[in-house]
């Protein structure tokens, strides 16, 4: 019963540095989600996918680049870490494409410091 | 666009407390509507959620109605547990397109 798997589940960085996260789910669901949480601010949608092979820009999209790879697997990539990128990140999934009515399937989190 | 405004935390409560916790939303059309909550160290799960007017959701003794006439979805447990402290997120999804909007979170103490 994994569900939404991220990895990795920390990671510090330096100004500049890049990085990948990772994130795979086994629902075999169709859309899937990358948010970002900080303090005060709730969870901010950074980009989507409503389907293998689209993606679509959420609220904070700047700084980040999203790959669908295939139906399982949807990465965040930070090209340039910049110390406003400190946050936890959390990838998600959904069984429907389209209006959502159903339920959020989150994995547990992925905490990143910027140094 | 769309939006959620949630109480800000964080609340405090002695345990068998009455708890509410207000949420209003700005949205076009009919949107679903949810209640998510995350425990310490893990991440969000959905709570209960109701996807037409006047729908009530429920789950673990926890509810919330649909009122559209005030944008409304207070989430509201009759008796609260230690073991409901945590955060609690409003959220709505469009009838548009394929994005939940959360609110801020509320945090929730429960003492014993």
């Amino acid at each position: 019963n994994a569900g939404v798997t991220q990895t990795p589940k920390f990671q510090v960085l330096k100004t500049g540095q890049s990085m990948t996260l990772q994130c795979a789910q086994d629902m075999n669901h169709n859309s899937m989600y990358w948010y970002r949480q900080d303090p005060g601010m709730g969870l901010r949608l950074i980009y989507y996918s409503a389907s293998e092979g689209t993606t679509d820009k959420g609220e904070v999209p700047n700084g980040y680049n999203v790959s669908r790879l295939n139906k399982r697997e949807f990465s965040l990539r930070l090209e340039s870490a910049a110390p406003s990128q400190t946050s936890v990140y959390f990838c998600a999934s959904s069984v429907q494409q389209g209006p959502i009515t159903g339920e959020l399937f989150f994995g547990e989190g992925s905490r990143l410091t910027v140094l | 666009g769309d939006s959620v405004t949630q109480m800000e935390g964080p609340v405090t409560l002695s345990e068998e407390a009455f708890l509410t916790i207000n949420c209003t939303y700005t949205a076009t059309g009919y949107p679903s509507l949810f209640w998510y909550v995350q425990y310490p160290g893990e991440g969000l799960q959905l709570l209960l959620k109701a996807t037409k007017a006047d729908d009530k959701g429920s789950n673990k003794g926890f509810e919330a109605t649909y009122r559209k006439e005030t944008t409304s979805f207070h989430l509201e447990k009759g008796s609260v547990q230690v073991s409901d402290s945590a955060v609690y997120f409003c959220a709505l999804s469009s009838n548009r397109d394929d994005k939940i909007i959360f609110g801020k979170g509320t945090r929730l103490h429960i003492l014993p």
